[in-house]
Protein backbone atom coordinates (compact mmCIF):
# COMPACT_ATOMS: atom_id res chain seq x y z
CA UNK A 1 0.00 0.00 0.00
CA UNK A 2 1.12 3.63 0.07
CA UNK A 3 3.99 4.89 2.27
CA UNK A 4 4.09 7.99 3.53
CA UNK A 5 6.78 9.18 5.96
CA UNK A 6 6.58 11.95 7.97
CA UNK A 7 9.98 13.68 9.69
CA UNK A 8 9.96 14.70 12.67
CA UNK A 9 7.53 13.03 14.79
CA UNK A 10 8.37 15.56 17.58
CA UNK A 11 9.58 19.07 17.37
CA UNK A 12 10.06 20.81 20.32
CA UNK A 13 10.81 24.87 19.45
CA UNK A 14 10.87 28.39 21.69
CA UNK A 15 8.35 30.93 20.79
CA UNK A 16 9.42 32.51 17.86
CA UNK A 17 11.49 30.30 16.29
CA UNK A 18 10.71 28.46 12.79
CA UNK A 19 9.40 24.79 12.38
CA UNK A 20 9.50 22.56 9.17
CA UNK A 21 8.00 19.06 8.77
CA UNK A 22 8.14 16.99 5.66
CA UNK A 23 6.41 14.67 4.08
CA UNK A 24 7.72 11.91 1.38
CA UNK A 25 6.31 9.29 -0.43
CA UNK A 26 7.12 6.10 -2.07
CA UNK A 27 4.89 7.05 -4.92
CA UNK A 28 4.03 9.90 -7.16
CA UNK A 29 1.10 11.91 -6.30
CA UNK A 30 -1.84 12.98 -7.56
CA UNK A 31 -2.32 15.59 -4.70
CA UNK A 32 -1.45 16.32 -0.92
CA UNK A 33 -3.08 18.34 1.91
CA UNK A 34 -2.10 19.16 5.04
CA UNK A 35 -3.76 19.46 8.37
CA UNK A 36 -3.55 20.33 12.04
CA UNK A 37 -5.17 19.05 15.07
CA UNK A 38 -5.12 20.64 18.06
CA UNK A 39 -4.66 18.48 21.50
CA UNK A 40 -8.05 16.83 22.08
CA UNK A 41 -9.67 18.16 18.64
CA UNK A 42 -10.17 16.89 15.25
CA UNK A 43 -7.83 17.39 12.47
CA UNK A 44 -8.81 20.62 10.41
CA UNK A 45 -7.88 21.03 6.80
CA UNK A 46 -5.34 23.57 6.30
CA UNK A 47 -4.74 23.53 2.27
CA UNK A 48 -4.38 21.00 -0.84
CA UNK A 49 -1.80 21.25 -3.42
CA UNK A 50 -2.25 20.35 -7.13
CA UNK A 51 0.58 21.16 -8.88
CA UNK A 52 4.48 20.00 -9.39
CA UNK A 53 6.58 22.68 -7.43
CA UNK A 54 3.46 24.49 -6.00
CA UNK A 55 4.04 27.02 -3.20
CA UNK A 56 1.78 28.57 -0.90
CA UNK A 57 1.37 30.56 2.12
CA UNK A 58 -0.95 31.14 5.00
CA UNK A 59 0.35 34.36 6.61
CA UNK A 60 3.11 32.51 8.50
CA UNK A 61 2.79 28.77 7.06
CA UNK A 62 4.86 27.95 3.67
CA UNK A 63 3.39 25.06 1.82
CA UNK A 64 5.74 23.53 -0.95
CA UNK A 65 5.07 20.27 -3.38
CA UNK A 66 7.92 18.73 -4.68
CA UNK A 67 9.06 19.07 -8.70
CA UNK A 68 8.43 15.43 -8.79
CA UNK A 69 5.37 14.94 -6.48
CA UNK A 70 6.37 12.81 -4.25
CA UNK A 71 7.31 15.41 -1.45
CA UNK A 72 5.85 17.85 0.32
CA UNK A 73 7.02 20.27 3.47
CA UNK A 74 5.53 22.54 5.72
CA UNK A 75 6.92 26.03 7.22
CA UNK A 76 6.12 27.88 10.00
CA UNK A 77 7.66 31.44 10.42
CA UNK A 78 8.41 32.64 14.20
CA UNK A 79 5.94 30.37 15.71
CA UNK A 80 3.13 31.30 18.35
CA UNK A 81 1.70 29.43 21.32
CA UNK A 82 -1.40 29.12 18.84
CA UNK A 83 0.60 26.76 16.48
CA UNK A 84 0.82 23.88 19.20
CA UNK A 85 -0.90 20.77 17.61
CA UNK A 86 0.17 17.74 15.25
CA UNK A 87 0.16 18.69 11.82
CA UNK A 88 -0.49 15.95 9.34
CA UNK A 89 -0.39 15.44 5.76
CA UNK A 90 -2.59 13.40 3.38
CA UNK A 91 -1.71 12.15 0.18
CA UNK A 92 -3.73 10.46 -2.72
CA UNK A 93 -2.75 8.31 -5.53
CA UNK A 94 -3.73 9.20 -9.45
CA UNK A 95 -6.79 7.26 -9.86
CA UNK A 96 -7.36 6.11 -6.00
CA UNK A 97 -10.33 7.25 -3.79
CA UNK A 98 -8.17 6.50 -0.58
CA UNK A 99 -6.64 9.55 1.19
CA UNK A 100 -3.16 8.32 3.13
CA UNK A 101 -2.37 10.14 6.13
CA UNK A 102 1.32 10.97 7.89
CA UNK A 103 1.84 10.22 11.14
CA UNK A 104 1.84 13.49 12.42
CA UNK A 105 4.59 15.50 13.26
CA UNK A 106 3.56 17.14 16.90
CA UNK A 107 4.85 20.53 17.89
CA UNK A 108 5.27 21.88 20.75
CA UNK A 109 6.06 25.55 21.70
CA UNK A 110 8.31 26.90 24.51
CA UNK A 111 7.02 30.44 25.92
CA UNK B 1 -24.00 25.38 10.37
CA UNK B 2 -22.23 22.78 8.42
CA UNK B 3 -20.82 19.63 10.62
CA UNK B 4 -20.37 16.22 10.62
CA UNK B 5 -21.87 14.89 14.08
CA UNK B 6 -20.37 11.63 15.74
CA UNK B 7 -22.09 9.72 18.67
CA UNK B 8 -21.57 8.98 21.24
CA UNK B 9 -18.45 10.71 22.20
CA UNK B 10 -17.23 8.02 24.24
CA UNK B 11 -17.85 4.53 24.78
CA UNK B 12 -16.68 1.74 27.10
CA UNK B 13 -18.05 -1.51 26.45
CA UNK B 14 -16.69 -4.89 26.61
CA UNK B 15 -15.30 -7.69 24.43
CA UNK B 16 -17.80 -8.70 22.09
CA UNK B 17 -21.23 -6.38 22.61
CA UNK B 18 -22.11 -5.54 19.26
CA UNK B 19 -22.19 -1.45 18.52
CA UNK B 20 -22.57 0.81 16.42
CA UNK B 21 -21.04 4.96 16.47
CA UNK B 22 -23.40 6.57 14.35
CA UNK B 23 -22.41 9.62 11.86
CA UNK B 24 -24.10 12.23 10.04
CA UNK B 25 -23.55 15.55 7.81
CA UNK B 26 -25.22 18.56 6.84
CA UNK B 27 -23.25 19.52 3.88
CA UNK B 28 -24.59 17.02 1.32
CA UNK B 29 -21.24 15.45 0.79
CA UNK B 30 -20.96 12.67 -1.52
CA UNK B 31 -17.75 11.15 -0.07
CA UNK B 32 -17.47 9.47 3.95
CA UNK B 33 -15.29 8.05 5.49
CA UNK B 34 -14.16 6.29 8.77
CA UNK B 35 -10.36 6.64 10.84
CA UNK B 36 -9.20 5.68 13.67
CA UNK B 37 -5.94 7.32 15.44
CA UNK B 38 -3.76 5.78 17.33
CA UNK B 39 -0.41 7.12 18.97
CA UNK B 40 2.61 6.90 16.46
CA UNK B 41 0.09 5.81 14.11
CA UNK B 42 -1.31 8.63 12.46
CA UNK B 43 -4.79 8.22 10.98
CA UNK B 44 -5.46 5.40 9.11
CA UNK B 45 -8.53 5.16 7.24
CA UNK B 46 -10.93 2.16 8.00
CA UNK B 47 -14.10 2.19 5.17
CA UNK B 48 -15.22 4.92 2.81
CA UNK B 49 -18.13 5.72 0.58
CA UNK B 50 -18.31 7.90 -2.38
CA UNK B 51 -21.88 7.87 -2.71
CA UNK B 52 -25.26 6.01 -1.60
CA UNK B 53 -24.50 2.03 -1.65
CA UNK B 54 -21.04 2.75 -2.64
CA UNK B 55 -18.46 1.89 0.06
CA UNK B 56 -14.86 0.40 -0.12
CA UNK B 57 -12.20 -0.74 2.38
CA UNK B 58 -9.64 1.54 3.60
CA UNK B 59 -6.49 0.26 5.13
CA UNK B 60 -7.81 -1.29 8.42
CA UNK B 61 -10.64 -2.53 7.90
CA UNK B 62 -11.17 -6.05 9.28
CA UNK B 63 -13.30 -6.55 12.28
CA UNK B 64 -15.74 -3.16 10.87
CA UNK B 65 -18.82 -3.29 9.22
CA UNK B 66 -20.13 0.00 7.36
CA UNK B 67 -23.32 1.39 5.68
CA UNK B 68 -24.46 4.02 3.64
CA UNK B 69 -28.25 3.88 3.29
CA UNK B 70 -28.85 7.38 3.23
CA UNK B 71 -26.25 10.20 1.50
CA UNK B 72 -26.21 12.04 5.09
CA UNK B 73 -25.81 9.45 7.53
CA UNK B 74 -22.49 6.48 7.54
CA UNK B 75 -22.66 4.31 10.28
CA UNK B 76 -19.31 2.29 11.99
CA UNK B 77 -20.46 -1.22 12.97
CA UNK B 78 -18.29 -3.10 15.06
CA UNK B 79 -19.84 -6.90 15.12
CA UNK B 80 -18.05 -8.20 17.52
CA UNK B 81 -15.52 -5.50 19.64
CA UNK B 82 -12.12 -6.59 20.62
CA UNK B 83 -9.97 -4.51 23.11
CA UNK B 84 -7.59 -3.88 19.74
CA UNK B 85 -10.09 -1.68 18.46
CA UNK B 86 -9.72 0.11 21.36
CA UNK B 87 -8.96 3.96 19.99
CA UNK B 88 -9.87 7.23 19.09
CA UNK B 89 -12.50 7.54 16.26
CA UNK B 90 -13.30 10.37 13.60
CA UNK B 91 -15.53 10.75 10.79
CA UNK B 92 -15.01 12.94 7.89
CA UNK B 93 -17.33 14.13 4.47
CA UNK B 94 -16.20 16.20 1.83
CA UNK B 95 -17.90 16.26 -1.90
CA UNK B 96 -16.67 13.99 -4.21
CA UNK B 97 -14.02 15.50 -6.10
CA UNK B 98 -12.20 12.75 -7.58
CA UNK B 99 -9.71 12.23 -4.96
CA UNK B 100 -9.18 15.73 -3.81
CA UNK B 101 -11.04 18.55 -1.57
CA UNK B 102 -10.95 19.36 2.11
CA UNK B 103 -12.15 16.85 4.58
CA UNK B 104 -14.75 17.62 7.30
CA UNK B 105 -13.96 16.08 10.44
CA UNK B 106 -16.49 14.91 13.41
CA UNK B 107 -15.44 15.80 16.84
CA UNK B 108 -14.31 12.16 17.11
CA UNK B 109 -15.64 8.85 19.45
CA UNK B 110 -12.65 7.44 22.07
CA UNK B 111 -13.88 3.87 22.30
CA UNK B 112 -12.61 1.47 24.78
CA UNK B 113 -13.38 -2.34 24.78
CA UNK B 114 -12.52 -4.45 27.66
Amino acid sequence: GQQVMQIPQYQHVQEGEDFTTYCNSSTTLSNIQWYKQRPGGHPVFLIQLVKSGEVKKQKRLTFQFGEAKKNSSLHITATQTTDVGTYFCAVTNFGNEKLTFGTGTRLTIIP
Amino acid sequence: EAQVTQNPRYLITVTGKKLTVTCSQNMNHEYMSWYRQDPGLGLRQIYYSMNVEVTDKGDVPEGYKVSRKEKRNFPLILESPSPNQTSLYFCASRPYLSGSGPQHFGDGTRLSIL
